[in-house]
Parts: C-alpha cells; structure tokens; sequence
C-alpha cells in the first residue's frame, strides 16, 4: 500500500519557470511532511517540511503548499535553475512512529520526481 | 566532514554470500536509520535505532538481515546469503532526538550489486 502518492514521475521545466510536484497521503495520522532533494549519487538531503497546523511555508525560492482537507500538499520552485535539476521526494512522519510506538513505518516516501531544468 | 559516512560505497558480491555495511552517524545524533532504495523508487525504511537499541523493523527486512549499533555510535547492516533481490541502495540517516522536526541527514549509501 503507497500511503503517499508523487506526481508527476519526471518534469521538465525552463530556466527561470515554476516547478511543481504534487503529492497526496491518505494516513490522516501523517503530521510532519517534509521535501528531500537527491543529486546523483547521493544521499537525499532534506529541502523543506511543513506542519499541517500552516498552509503554506515558503524558504527562499521554495515554497510548499499544504491543503489539509484534500490531503495534498505541493512542492514549487520558483526561478528555477539548472542547478535545481535533480529527483525530488515528497515525504511524511507518522508521530506513532518516532515516540517508539510500533507498528509504523518511519519516514514514507514518495516514488520520487526526476525533474529537469532546461537552459 | 561531520556528516554521516557510509562504507563501502560499492559492493559487489555472488548471490549467496554474505556482506556488511557500516554506518558512521552524526555524532552528536542519537537516532540512526537504515533505508533501502531501488532504481526509481524512494527510499524505504528498513530498521530504526535510538542509541543501541533497536526500537523499530520494518515488514521489508527478512530474517536475513540483521543491524546492530552496539555501542550507540557506528552501526552496521548485515546481509546474510545474498539474493539478487537485495540489489539496491542502502542509506542511512541520523536524527537527533525528534523535538517536533524530524531532520533526517543521509549518507550517500552503499551501492550493493548481488550478481
């Protein structure tokens, strides 16, 4: 069972456009949803999270949105760069999890999103 | 670096060997991670440790896998008679104790080929 949905599965973007990366959960128990950026190579890096208490947070050129009713929250980037290019996750926690509670998951992923910033 | 250190970063082994990662967290880190991440696919969580305590096993990691983080710093991840199925990447991560942000730091991972 994917209890987090990513889409879409690669995008290309201009330079200087906005790139967008949706996601959607269905365990309504998820409260902490954070973005990871992997480069090639490497280890995922955390990017930006957000609290389902805000509906947006925004650091720098990315900003995620959050709509707590839909369970859908979005990853944009604005001004994006060919240094941006890279597979994005979209993530969440279930607090069950990281008290020791048992029987959850950890950190669950999303499929991930190969995105490409053309110049 | 202070980050979190992975070695090997390549191994390649026959299928039914056995083989071993190790896993240098963050130091100051009390939580450490093992995910396993395939081709096109994010990463999946394996096993979870606070301190040298093994508090959570995910479905995904047989009887065949073992981790261990005897002293609560290093750990290492043991696979024993490798099937090709076990090709994948192998990361782990460091969090210090969660305090409402769960920051997870990865390492680059040990890329495991079972031929």
């Amino acid at each position: 069972q994917q209890q987090v949905k990513q889409s879409p599965q690669s995008l290309i973007v201009q330079k200087g456009g906005i790139s967008i990366i949706n996601c959607a959960y269905e365990n309504t128990a998820f409260d902490y949803f954070p973005w990871y950026q992997q480069f090639p190579g490497k280890g995922p890096a955390l990017l930006i999270a957000i609290r389902p208490d805000v509906s947006e947070k925004k650091e720098g050129r990315f900003t995620i949105s959050f709509n707590k009713s839909a369970k859908q929250f979005s990853l944009h980037i604005m001004d994006s760069q060919p240094g941006d290019s890279a597979t994005y996750f979209c993530a969440a926690i279930d607090p069950a999890w990281a008290d020791g509670g048992g029987g959850a998951d950890g950190l669950t992923f999303g499929k991930g999103t190969h995105l490409i910033i053309q110049p | 670096d202070t980050g979190v250190s992975q070695d090997p970063r390549h191994k390649i082994t026959k299928r039914g060997q056995n083989v071993t990662f190790r896993c240098d967290p963050i130091s100051e880190h009390n939580r450490l991670y093992w995910y396993r991440q395939t081709l096109g696919q994010g990463p999946e969580f394996l096993t979870y440790f606070q301190n040298e305590a093994q508090l959570e096993k995910s479905r995904l990691l047989s009887d065949r896998f073992s981790a261990e983080r005897p002293k609560g710093s290093f750990s290492t991840l043991e696979i024993q008679r490798t099937e090709q199925g076990d090709s994948a990447m192998y990361l782990c991560a460091s969090s210090a104790d969660r305090g409402g942000n769960e920051k997870l730091f990865f390492g680059s991972g040990t890329q495991l080929s079972v031929l």
